[in-house]
């Protein structure tokens, strides 16, 4: 069975560019999340959605980061424009809902990305 | 806000040793979870326990939830270098969310 599947696995740009990130979350599962995973703040939610509908994003930091979920098999995670404090792993964990956005999550391989 | 502070931040040990890793916090879970990451790999979900002083095992692995559910402990025994790795725990707490641990970062040298 496939897992969550996240492209890139790494991201170098400069800073003030866009950068998309991408995530096919588990067949079935019907709920998404977005991590940050840095040194110094460990693991960190972004945002989720339950059935592609945005729950909670207060964990986004800043206007800059958006996130979409157009449907079951697909989001996305945008920063525009990036900046170095923006480096850190990425990662998608996605989850089959039964009542509980606590239930386990599975997660992808993650997205390293360096802004320069 | 909820917190789960996790100690020791680092342990590096030789093969064979026992290792026991703390996770605590002054709040209520309802549950609690235990993860593992491996290098350039995303968290794998090791157990959840779920009462008050539940503990379950997992071959070299013990967890226990602590009867006020307010922290847990990892036990392993006899370490292996593949038992490397970073090691996570999460809470379910008051806000439908995954409350996620600072991490104990492990190394098992041969």
């Amino acid at each position: 069975d496939a897992g969550v599947i996240q492209s890139p696995r790494h991201e170098v740009t400069e800073m003030g560019q866009e950068v998309t990130l991408r995530c096919k979350p588990i067949s079935g599962h019907n709920s998404l999340f977005w991590y940050r995973q840095t040194m110094m703040r460990g693991l960190e939610l972004l945002i989720y959605f339950n059935n592609n509908v945005p729950i909670d994003d207060s964990g986004m930091p800043e206007d800059r980061f958006s996130a979409k979920m157009p449907n079951a098999s697909f989001s996305t995670l945008k920063i525009q424009p990036s900046e170095p404090r923006d480096s850190a792993v990425y990662f998608c964990a996605s989850s089959p809902y039964r009542g509980s956005f606590t239930d386990t999550q599975y997660f992808g391989p993650g997205t390293r990305l360096t802004v320069l | 806000t909820q917190l789960l502070e996790q100690s020791p931040q680092f342990l590096s040990i030789q093969e064979g040793e026992n290792l026991t890793v703390y996770c605590n916090s002054s709040s209520v879970f309802s549950s609690l979870q235990w993860y593992r990451q491996e290098p350039g790999e995303g968290p794998v979900l090791l157990v959840t326990v779920v009462t008050g002083g539940e503990v379950k095992k997992l071959k070299r692995l013990t967890f226990q939830f602590g009867d006020a559910r307010k922290d847990s402990s990892l036990h392993i025994t006899a370490a292996q270098p593949g038992d490397t790795g970073l090691y996570l725990c999460a809470g379910a707490g008051n806000t439908d969310k995954l409350i996620f641990g600072t991490g104990t970062r492990l190394q098992v040298f041969p």
